[in-house]
């Protein structure tokens, strides 16, 4: 069965520090693999999505992410983290059908950052 | 930038009662979602819509659940007879299917008492 894990339940860092989120997933094909930020009462945004092609893939707001097919990860990264990012994170599998395409999220990962 | 709206934000209602959550998904998108996510826990998949029929539904989504896409805008979804459980945040989302990217509403969060 596909399953997403974001081992990492809550993470802290200091402002300008650099950040990685961790993601693992499991999926009998070449995944789709998404990450989500959600602010405080807010809904869910897209960061980056990595369907095929370069396993390093840019998203917005300085996020990237690298696939890394033989550990079944695809981790979060940042080189400087701000304050304005303190979120929680989503990472989530796309199980894809013609019709359908629905996201597996994992738990998620509460960023808090530190001035 | 087009977005996807949600009606209300906000909704309590008594255990028993039906409760209708509303979205308008963004204009030329084909597929359409709704998940939710119960306090402190992971975002869940309820079910997906596409060409005006259910094409996928989760454990969750039982009888008392239902789906519908009355007037080529509005996407919304049905709770017959709430329950305590029900109590969640309820994101609509949209998708055209070339991007295979899933956008988001804000939520309605669903108090049941």
């Amino acid at each position: 069965a596909q399953s997403v894990t974001q081992p990492d339940i809550h993470i802290t860092v200091s402002e300008g520090a650099s950040l990685e989120l961790r993601c693992n997933y499991s999926y009998g094909a070449t995944p789709y693999l998404f990450w989500y930020v959600q602010s405080p009462g807010q809904g869910l945004q897209l960061l980056l999505k990595y369907f095929s092609g370069d396993t390093l893939v840019q998203g917005i707001k300085g996020f990237e992410a690298e696939f890394k097919r033989s550990q079944s990860s695809f981790n979060l990264r940042k080189p400087s983290v701000h304050w304005s990012d303190a979120a929680e994170y989503f990472c989530a599998v796309g199980a894809l059908s013609y019709n359908t395409d629905k996201l597996i999220f994992g738990t998620g990962t509460r960023l808090q950052v530190f001035p | 930038e087009p977005e996807v709206t949600q009606t209300p934000s906000h909704q309590v209602t008594q255990m028993g009662q039906e409760v209708i959550l509303r979205c308008v998904p963004i204009s030329n998108h084909l597929y359409f979602y709704w998940y939710r996510q119960i306090l402190g826990q992971k975002v869940e998949f309820l079910v997906s819509f596409y060409n005006n029929e259910i094409s996928e539904k989760s454990e969750i989504f039982d009888d008392q659940f239902s789906v519908e896409r009355p007037d080529g805008s509005n996407f919304t979804l049905k709770i017959r007879s709430t329950k305590l459980e029900d109590s969640a945040m309820y994101f609509c989302a949209s998708m055209t299917g070339a991007t295979r990217e899933q956008y988001f509403g804000p939520g309605t969060r669903l108090t049941v008492t």
